[in-house]
């Protein structure tokens, strides 16, 4: 099993483009997260999907929106890429939204220039 | 929403000594409280984790605890090993009208000195 795959693992863009990040599980997980890491602040929520056909926000979801595609993917588009966007982003994914264990890709470092 | 206070941002101990992170939540309703483990360049990966109706869980030198009153939860581990160092971080799983939303605290970097 590959777990949870992330693409691309490296992306510079310039101020402006635009570029969706994709994520996919083959665990059969209901519910996936993007997060977003930057030093000093943790991991931070930008969207999540409790179940296949659901999204909702979370703590920074501003210049960024989410498709899950169906239950093994969940992208993150940013339409107007911005320099406080350079970050990494984690895609994430767990069996259930109840006390489960979240599985983790191996993450995207974006540069925004 | 739920919001998660960890401390400190730094932790610098010998090897051998204990070591020990505290984290906070505000959601009354959070239920699920996990402990990832951050190596350099590497994803988060789950270390231990406690249930709200459970006060303490031990796992070999790493041990949890939780207090629902005073809305807090502790990570500690003893006889520290170089291998240890990392970043930590705590989450709570929100329950109520955000449940499924897992908020994790700001990270401590523990660093063991040999």
């Amino acid at each position: 099993n590959a777990g949870v795959t992330q693409t691309p693992k490296f992306q510079v863009l310039k101020t402006g483009q635009s570029m969706t990040l994709q994520c996919a599980q083959d665990m059969n997980h209901n519910s996936m997260y993007w997060y977003r890491q930057d030093p000093g602040m943790g991991l931070r929520l930008i969207y999540y999907s409790a179940s296949e056909g659901t999204t909702d926000k979370g703590e920074v979801p501003n210049g960024y929106n989410v498709s899950r595609l169906n239950k093994r993917e969940f992208s993150l588009r940013l339409e107007s890429a911005a320099p406080s966007q350079t970050s990494v982003y984690f895609c994430a994914s767990r069996p259930t939204n109840v006390g489960t264990e979240a599985f983790f890709g191996q993450g995207t470092r974006l540069t925004v220039v | 929403g739920e919001n998660v206070e960890q401390h400190p941002s730094t932790l610098s101990v010998q090897e051998g000594d204990s070591a020990v992170i505290k984290c906070t939540y505000s959601d009354s309703a959070s239920n699920y409280f996990p402990w990832y483990k951050q190596e350099l360049g590497k994803r988060p990966q789950l270390i231990i984790d406690i249930r709200s109706n459970v006060g303490e869980k031990k796992d070999q030198r790493i041990a949890v605890t939780l207090n629902k009153t005073a809305k807090h939860f502790s990570l500690h581990i003893t006889e520290t090993q170089p291998e240890d160092s990392a970043v930590y971080f705590c989450a709570a799983n929100a329950g109520g009208t955000s449940y499924g939303k897992l908020t994790f605290g700001q990270g401590t970097i523990l660093t063991v000195h040999p």
